[in-house]
């Protein structure tokens, strides 16, 4: 176990319909960094929140957004659902930005029908 | 895109045999980690092996690293049933163009142990 929480546990949408995805941080850590993991693949970095300002961002579109709130837990928001969002979404949290190694949360089933 | 790709994609043993795989990548990098991932849940860190490293142990566990190739491997010794997982390795390359706190992730070996 990490101490990295990740709510919910499994989710279905609707393509079009918009997700938020939630993720608490292990104690201390002030830096939480989102992947996507499709079916066989390895995780893909989408973004990077540190002290409450996003801080890095992988090749994912602006309908992923996130937010870090000042207990340094996080949101992932997805809007306009597509069929490719459907996917493993982790969440990883680290002592500081350039903390070289990220404790990973279970991760969010998201499935969209 | 996926900077690491591991080597082999399936690997099938018995238990107390040795797991070896491997892992290439594009660019340079500051350090590479490996990862293990139990049925689709969260990953699990391993170990990491820094650019001026060549070789690390932790446990069962040896990873060597070869800059000049862009290569690493990881050696799981004595096998057992419990590790039964996938193993990804993921470079951190923030300080050659790489957004801070972007770990790059391999496709993943999957290691059955059978017992």
């Amino acid at each position: 176990e990490t101490g990295v929480t990740q709510s919910p546990t499994h989710l279905i949408k609707t393509r079009g319909q918009q997700v938020t995805l939630r993720c608490s941080s292990q104690s201390g850590h002030n830096t939480v960094s989102w992947y996507q993991q499709a079916l066989g693949q390895g995780p893909q970095f989408i973004f990077q929140y540190y002290r409450e300002e996003e801080n890095g961002r992988g090749n994912f579109p602006p309908r992923f957004s996130g937010l870090q709130f000042p207990n340094y837990s996080s949101e992932l928001n997805v809007n306009a659902l597509e069929l490719d969002d459907s996917a493993l979404y982790l969440c990883a949290s680290s002592l500081e930005r350039l903390e070289r190694e990220q404790y990973f949360g279970p991760g969010t089933r998201l499935t969209v029908t | 895109s996926q900077q690491g790709e591991e080597d082999p994609q399936a690997l099938s043993i018995q238990e107390g045999e040795n797991a070896t795989m491997n892992c290439s990548y594009k660019t340079s990098i500051n350090n590479l980690q490996w990862y293990r991932q139990n049925s689709g849940r969260g990953l699990v860190h391993l170990i990491l092996i820094r650019s001026n490293e060549r070789e690390k142990h932790s446990g069962r566990l040896r990873v060597t690293l070869d800059t000049s190739k862009k290569s690493s491997s990881l050696l799981i010794t004595a096998s057992r049933a419990a590790d039964t997982a996938s193993y990804f390795c993921a470079t951190d390359a923030w300080n050659y163009g790489g957004s801070q706190g972007n770990l790059i992730f391999g496709k993943g070996t999957k290691l059955s142990v059978k017992p």
